[in-house]
């Protein structure tokens, strides 16, 4: 079964702390990784995708095929960072996107 | 180009009555997909369009539920009758073809049903 599990429904962190979004998948063939954030009152978007290995506002991701996980990464967490982040699997040749739960970042000053 | 525009952005009703969601999804787009968000479940895919032809429904709830897309500009999600477990914000979104295109979100629908 394709899956994505995301464990943290709530993470807190002071400003300046390193931040590690936890994401698992489940898929027996080769997975389309991706984060998407929504910010306070804006739409839920694209943050980054693991086949262009980039990094969006000091965010980066890596696939761990071993471990199938994705965690989302931060070295300096910023208050503006606080968000709802997905993480999401696309499996096989289709459009469909697969969304964990989710977890709500939450950045203290 | 306004994105995604979902209508209501609010609604309210009561437990039995029909409720009609609607979605503009971006002009060129060829996929279309509804999503349900709850505390407890996430982000849910209900059903998902491509070219105006429903392609998966196995997230559809139940026959309450029905989806169309009869033109390219334009989706419905109707839910009749309506229950108070179906409360959630319910998300349009819409893509290009290809694998790697993101999805891009409408604002939400969310729906309170007493």
């Amino acid at each position: 079964a394709q899956r994505v599990t995301q464990p943290e429904k709530l993470l807190s962190v002071f400003k300046g702390a390193p931040v590690e979004l936890k994401c698992n998948y489940s898929y027996s063939g080769s997975p389309e990784l991706f984060w998407y954030v929504q910010y306070s009152r804006q739409r839920l978007q694209l943050l980054l995708r693991h086949i262009s290995r980039e990094s969006i506002k000091g965010f980066t991701a890596d696939l761990n095929k071993g471990e199938t996980s994705f965690h989302l990464k931060k070295p300096f967490a910023q208050e503006e960072d606080s968000a709802m982040y997905y993480c999401a699997l696309r499996a096989g040749a289709t459009n469909k996107l697969i969304f964990g739960t989710g977890t709500l970042l939450a950045v203290q000053p | 180009d306004a994105g995604v525009i979902q209508s209501p952005r609010h609604e309210v009703t009561e437990m039995g009555q029909e409720v009609t969601l609607r979605c503009k999804p971006i002009s060129g787009h060829d996929y279309l997909f509804w999503y349900r968000q709850t505390m407890m479940r996430g982000l849910e895919l209900l059903i998902y369009f491509n070219n105006n032809v429903p392609i998966d429904d196995s997230g559809m709830p139940e026959d309450r539920f029905s989806a169309k897309m009869p033109n390219a500009s334009f989706s419905t999600l109707k839910i009749q009758p309506s229950e108070p477990r179906d409360s959630a914000v319910y998300f349009c979104a819409s893509s290009l073809s290809g694998w790697n295109s993101p999805l891009h979100f409408g604002n939400g629908t969310r729906l309170t049903v007493t």
